[in-house]
Formats: structure tokens, C-alpha cells, sequence
């Protein structure tokens, strides 16, 4: 079945730090993939996506490129800030799974100013 | 504001209560879904609405039912609620998933 996995958390940065968060993924064919953000006491909301093979997402400063070859959607940032800070997840959805979207665990990122 | 209501914010049960979450969106999406949050586990899925009058089960699907009333509307029921139960639960929607989803608030749900 579809399966994503994340990099581990919490992870803790100082403010203008480079900040990477790994997603890799289980699923045959193409899937399209997905980053989410979640802030404290709110829902989540769509951070960017990526539909093809070597498609890049980006948005606010964040950027995810979709390789094939390594099965990954790694989440990237430049300088993150401290408003950054949230949880941050992973997704896959295949149009067989009737488009369902399968999550990863989710990535505490906590950056001090 | 167009996006997805969900209702009750919070709610507090005892063992054996049921309850119904109401989920209700606006954009004319066609597929609507039931997730709980629990730490370290993301999100799972418990049921789903892929359009208007069908609903299917998700990965956890135990312990719910669920009711699409209408294009807008999808409810969560607990019909006898269970410590284990208890958590964050997330009702999103969307057109075509493979563009993504749009997501709730949350329900946080305390069985005591």
C-alpha cells in the first residue's frame, strides 16, 4: 500500500537558519505529493504540491522537488523565521486510492529568534 | 469566509455518551473525509465521502458511522464513546484529491 515517511522531529533551529525536512514515499506509479502546515490550534493547511516527476512546489520560501528516482519530496527553506514554526506534514494521493490522501507523521519545527 | 465549518470546537464525554460532529463546506467540492489526530501517529483516515451519497471506510473506521446529508454536509457519529477515542478530529473536502485538500479547524475530543 501507499506509505510516507518523514524525518524525525522535533527539530529546533535558530532564526535564518537553512531548514530541511525529509519525506520520502512508498507507492507505485506516480502519486501527487503534498506539504502541509499545521500552526498551533488551527487545521491544516496546503503549503505546496507537486503533480509530476521533477515538478518543484514552492511558496512562502518553501520549496519541495518531486524526484522519482529517490522516491522523496524533501521540504526545504533558505532563512526560516520564527513564525515559521509549526508542525509540518507529508502527503501522497493516487487517483486508484479514490484520491485519499496518506499522511506521514508529521515534523515539529520550533525556530527561536 | 468560504471554506469548511466544523461544530463543536471542543466537547468533553463520558465513557458510553454518543455525540455527532457536524462538518459543513462551501465550496461545492464533491469529496469530503473524516480524520483523527493522535501525537506521533498523523492524521488518520476514518471514513471518507467520494461524492454525494456514498461513503466509505477509511483506515480506522471502528467506533464511527458516518452520514453524508447533502452536497455540504458530512457528519461524524459516536455512537457509545471510548477513552480511546479521544483526540483531534479534522473534516476536510476537496474537489479532485490529487490537488489537495481543504481542511477544518478541528473537533477536540475528550472521553473521560
Amino acid at each position: 500500500g501507499n506509505s510516507v515517511t518523514q524525518m524525525e522531529g522535533p527539530v529546533t533551529l535558530s532564526e535564518e537558519a537553512f531548514l530541511t525536512i525529509n519525506c520520502t514515499y512508498t507507492a507505485t506509479g506516480y502519486p501527487s505529493l503534498f506539504w502541509y502546515v499545521q500552526y498551533p490550534g488551527e487545521g491544516l493547511q496546503l503549503l505546496l504540491k507537486a503533480t509530476k516527476a521533477d515538478d518543484k512546489g514552492s511558496n512562502k520560501g518553501f520549496e519541495a522537488t518531486y524526484r522519482k528516482e529517490t522516491t522523496s519530496f524533501h521540504l526545504e527553506k533558505g532563512s526560516v523565521q520564527v513564525s515559521d514554526s509549526a508542525v509540518y506534514f507529508c502527503a501522497l494521493s493516487k487517483e486508484t486510492s479514490g484520491s485519499r490522501l496518506t499522511f506521514g507523521e508529521g515534523t515539529q519545527l520550533t525556530v527561536n529568534p | 469566509n468560504a471554506g469548511v465549518t466544523q461544530t463543536p470546537k471542543f466537547q468533553v464525554l463520558k465513557t458510553g455518551q454518543s455525540m455527532t460532529l457536524q462538518c459543513a463546506q462551501d465550496m461545492n467540492h464533491n469529496s469530503m473525509y473524516w480524520y483523527r489526530q493522535d501525537p506521533g501517529m498523523g492524521l488518520r483516515l476514518i471514513y471518507y465521502s467520494a461524492s454525494e451519497g456514498t461513503t466509505d471506510k477509511g483506515e480506522v473506521p471502528n467506533g464511527y458511522n458516518v452520514s453524508r446529508l447533502n452536497k455540504r454536509e458530512f457528519s461524524l457519529r459516536l455512537e457509545s464513546a471510548a477513552p480511546s477515542q479521544t483526540s483531534v478530529y479534522f473534516c476536510a473536502s476537496s474537489v479532485n484529491g490529487l490537488y489537495g485538500y481543504t481542511f477544518g479547524s478541528g473537533t477536540r475530543l475528550t472521553v473521560v
